[in-house]
Formats: structure tokens, sequence, C-alpha cells
């Protein structure tokens, strides 16, 4: 069945220090991928999203690209901020609409130190 | 824009109760999806609504039921609860022809 991997945590970073968090997945056919963004009491807030291979997704400062070759959706921020510190967790979904169940993985938690 | 609402906030229950927890869609949005999240997991699917009828179910047991409304909000029911049910439901809703899911706050359950 599909899958989604991420990178153990949790990850510890100082403001303004770069961000790199790993997400891979096993999924047959095209599957859209997500990365989804949980604060502490709250639930999941979508931080972006790509739909098809080499498409990158982008949002407050985050970026992703949707690598087929390497089954891939890594999160990049150039300089985090203690704002960030928060679960994030990646997922897929292979179908649009009233099919659309999403696959998550496990989530890794990021702190942010000023 | 109203987004996806979830009640209650946090719910104690003993095991073998019952309990209902409720979800109100997005605006437009006519699909609701309710996912399991334990403690330190990432969610799981447990089933989705389209039109007022189940249309996909995860892998949980029948005790895990649930309905929706023709203004298309959601109930998810469970029955016969066990401790290891204690987790944070979330209720997503989607709009036709999307595939993005927008999640509602969740409904922590503690099943003592």
């Amino acid at each position: 069945g599909d899958s989604v991997t991420q990178m153990e945590g949790p990850v510890t970073l100082s403001e303004e220090a770069f961000l790199t968090i790993n997400c891979t997945y096993t999924a047959t056919g095209y599957p859209s991928l997500f990365w989804y963004v949980q604060y502490p009491g709250e639930g999941l807030q979508l931080l972006l999203k790509a739909t098809k291979a080499d498409d990158k997704g982008s949002n407050k400062g985050f970026e992703a690209t949707y690598r087929k070759e390497t089954t891939s959706f890594h999160l990049e921020k150039g300089s985090v901020q203690v704002s960030d510190s928060a679960v994030y967790f990646c997922a897929l979904s292979k179908e649009s609409g009233a099919n659309s169940k999403l696959t998550f993985g496990k989530g890794i938690t990021l702190s942010v130190r000023p | 824009e109203t987004g996806v609402t979830q009640s209650p906030t946090h719910l104690i229950k003993t095991r073998g109760q019952q309990v209902t927890l409720r979800c109100s869609s997005q605006s437009g949005h006519n699909t609701v999806s309710w996912y399991q999240q334990a403690l330190g997991q990432g969610p799981q699917f447990i089933f989705q609504y389209y039109r007022e009828e189940e249309n996909g179910r995860g892998n949980f047991p029948p005790r895990f039921s649930g309905l929706q409304f023709p203004n298309y909000s959601s109930e998810l029911n469970v029955n016969a609860l066990e401790l290891d049910d204690s987790a944070l439901y979330l209720c997503a809703s989607s709009s036709p022809g999307e595939e993005t899911q927008y999640f509602g706050p969740g409904t922590r359950l503690l099943v003592l």
C-alpha cells in the first residue's frame, strides 16, 4: 500500500538556521504531495502542496519540490524563526474530491531556539 | 468564509461507553473525512463521507461509524470505547474535484 516516510526527529535549530526535513513516499500512479503543519494544541494546517512531478510548492518561506525520480518531497526553509516551532507532516493523496484520502508520515517536531 | 469546526474540543469517557463527535464542513465543501491521531503519530484515515454515503474506509473496526447530513456536516460515533481509542480526532473537508483537505482543530478524546 501507499506510505510516507519522514526522517526521525526531533529537530532543534537556532533562529535563522537553514532547515531541511526529508520525506519520501511509496505509491503507485501519480500522487499529489502535501506538507501540513500542526502548532501546539491545534489541528493541521496546509503549508504547501505539489500535484505533479517537478512542481515546487511554496508558502511562508518554505519550499518543497516533487521529485518523482527519487520519490521525495523534502521541505526546506532558508532561515527559520521561533514561530516555526511545530510538528510537520508529509502526506500524499492519489485522488481528488470524493476519494481524496490522505496518507501521512509520522511527523517531525521542530523546535527553534532564539 | 467559516472554516471547519468540531465539537466538543475535549472529552473524557470510560471504557465501554459510546461517544459522538461532530464536525461542520467548510462552506462549499461536500466531502468530509475523519482521521484518528494517536499521541506522537501521524493521522490515520478512518472514513470519508460524500453525499451522505460512506465513501471509503480505513483499517478501523465497525464500532467506528459515521453520518453525513444534508448540510454536509458529519458525526463520528464510536461504540464500546477502548483505552486505545484515546486520541485526537480530526475532521477534514474538501470541495468537488479538489485533493486538498482542510482540517478542523480536532476533538481530544481520553478513555479511562
